[in-house]
């Protein structure tokens, strides 16, 4: 019952670096979401990918990009890092864009740009 | 866009107390949903609601979606020290393009032994 894996859990980064944090799902869902998390902002969605071969940008989307590499896996790259990107990221999945039943969360990567 | 409004931000309570927090939203959802997240953990998803009026219970949880479809409330009765986290509310609504969750900005709840 892995549900939504995601890699690395921990990062740190210096400005100007570059990462993938990696997601996949086992669920077989066609919906798959990059989320970030700061104190006191709740959760902003940053793309989402509706159905394998689409992506589309959500709330915040600017320095980053997203790669839907196949139905399970969904993947979120900065690509020069910055201090204002210092922030927990979660992956998120469900069966399509919609659907009455929400979303499945993975456990998250806390990432700090220094 | 839609935005939530939830509240309290954060509530420091005496375990075996009762607790209350609501979501409110300028326009109507189709689904309500309360998630739990836990230190170090993604959410999980509590409590989903699918018409207005509607009154579900989860154990200790009860959570209503209001009858405007602009609100929803969770409480929880008798708490105890397990229950701490940060409680999100989040609408839906399906049918269109997207079907994207809005989530509330969270309830920090801390529960005193």
């Amino acid at each position: 019952n892995a549900g939504v894996t995601q890699t690395p859990k921990f990062q740190v980064l210096k400005t100007g670096q570059s990462m993938t944090l990696q997601c996949a799902q086992d669920m077989n869902h066609n919906s798959m979401y990059w989320y970030r998390q700061d104190p006191g902002m709740g959760l902003r969605l940053i793309y989402y990918s509706a159905s394998e071969g689409t992506t589309d940008k959500g709330e915040v989307p600017n320095g980053y990009n997203v790669s839907r590499l196949n139905k399970r896996e969904f993947s979120l790259r900065l690509e020069s890092a910055a201090p204002s990107q210092t922030s927990v990221y979660f992956c998120a999945s469900s069966v399509r864009p919609g659907t009455v039943v929400g979303y499945t969360f993975g456990s998250g990567t806390r990432l700090t740009v220094v | 866009g839609q935005q939530l409004n939830q509240s309290p931000q954060s509530m420091f309570i005496q375990e075996g107390e009762d607790v209350s927090m609501n979501c409110t939203s300028s326009s109507i959802f189709n689904t309500w949903l309360w998630y739990k997240q836990e230190p170090g953990e993604g959410p999980v998803l509590l409590i989903a609601l699918y018409k207005a009026g509607e009154l579900t219970s989860n154990g200790r949880l009860t959570a209503q979606f209001g009858i405007t479809r602009k609100d929803s409330f969770l409480n929880i009765s008798a708490s105890i020290p397990s229950d701490v986290g940060i409680y999100f509310c989040a609408g839906q609504n399906y049918g269109g393009s997207q079907g994207n969750l809005i989530f509330g900005k969270g309830t920090k709840l801390s529960v005193k032994p």
